[in-house]
């Protein structure tokens, strides 16, 4: 049940755009297409933006966009706002735990 | 629509016991699997457990094997977390979500002294 793998920090400008990525391995991230990233801004609890390595909730932006490519996993965020500033974690599902990466602050500048 | 409200958190010491509680609304409860996640301060999630929609699967984390114990009432519409044996490392906010994962709770501070 080892963590997946993320960049502890990104930035951007606003109006660009960022990819966040997250590795594991092919008994997680690689072997299922279970992977979903959240959002956090502090004093909050996480919101689902992405689930099944690429679907958006309903009311979530189009900015946020998710894909993998082996073991792993990317969110990438388009037209970066102030408001996107925020922690992001990326987590898999596997038939018998789920695992959250270490978390990504995103910077926007 | 989907509301999951946890209750039970606290201040408690090494060594003893806490039960949550999470309470659902805005979706039929017994379709669903349930999640526990955790939080500690200024830390990254943890996966604590998951109960299937009746109870018959559940899965926990290595961190709290033999300790902790998920439970659910569908009549209820609850999800619960019984704690045991609680330790300093178990100090967070526990949050109580929806399947694996959707929604989410706001979730209940956990505070355990030494």
């Amino acid at each position: 049940q080892s963590a997946l793998t993320q960049p502890a920090s990104v930035s951007g400008s606003p109006g660009q755009s960022i990819t966040i990525s997250c590795t594991g391995t092919s008994s997680d991230v690689g072997g299922y297409n279970y992977v979903s990233w959240y959002q956090q801004h502090p004093g909050q609890a996480p919101k689902l933006l992405i689930y099944e390595v690429s679907n958006r909730p309903s009311g979530v932006s189009n900015r946020f966009s998710g894909s993998k490519s082996g073991n792993t996993a990317s969110l990438t965020i388009s037209g970066l706002q102030a408001e996107d500033e925020a922690d992001y974690y990326c987590s898999s599902y596997t038939t018998s735990s789920v695992i959250f990466g270490g978390g990504t602050k995103l910077t926007v500048l | 629509q989907v509301q999951l409200v946890e209750s039970g958190g606290g201040l408690v010491k090494s060594g003893g016991s806490l039960r949550l509680s999470c309470a659902a609304s805005g979706f039929t409860f017994s379709d669903y699997y349930m999640s526990w996640i955790r939080q500690a301060p200024g830390k990254g999630l943890e996966w604590v457990s998951y109960i299937s929609t009746g109870g018959s699967t559940i899965y926990y984390a290595d961190s709290v094997k033999g300790r902790f114990t998920i439970s659910r009432d569908n009549a209820k519409n609850s999800l619960y977390l019984q704690m045991n044996s609680l330790r300093a490392e178990d100090t967070a906010i526990y949050y109580c979500a929806r399947g694996v994962v959707d929604y989410w709770g706001q979730g209940t501070l956990v505070t355990v002294s030494s």
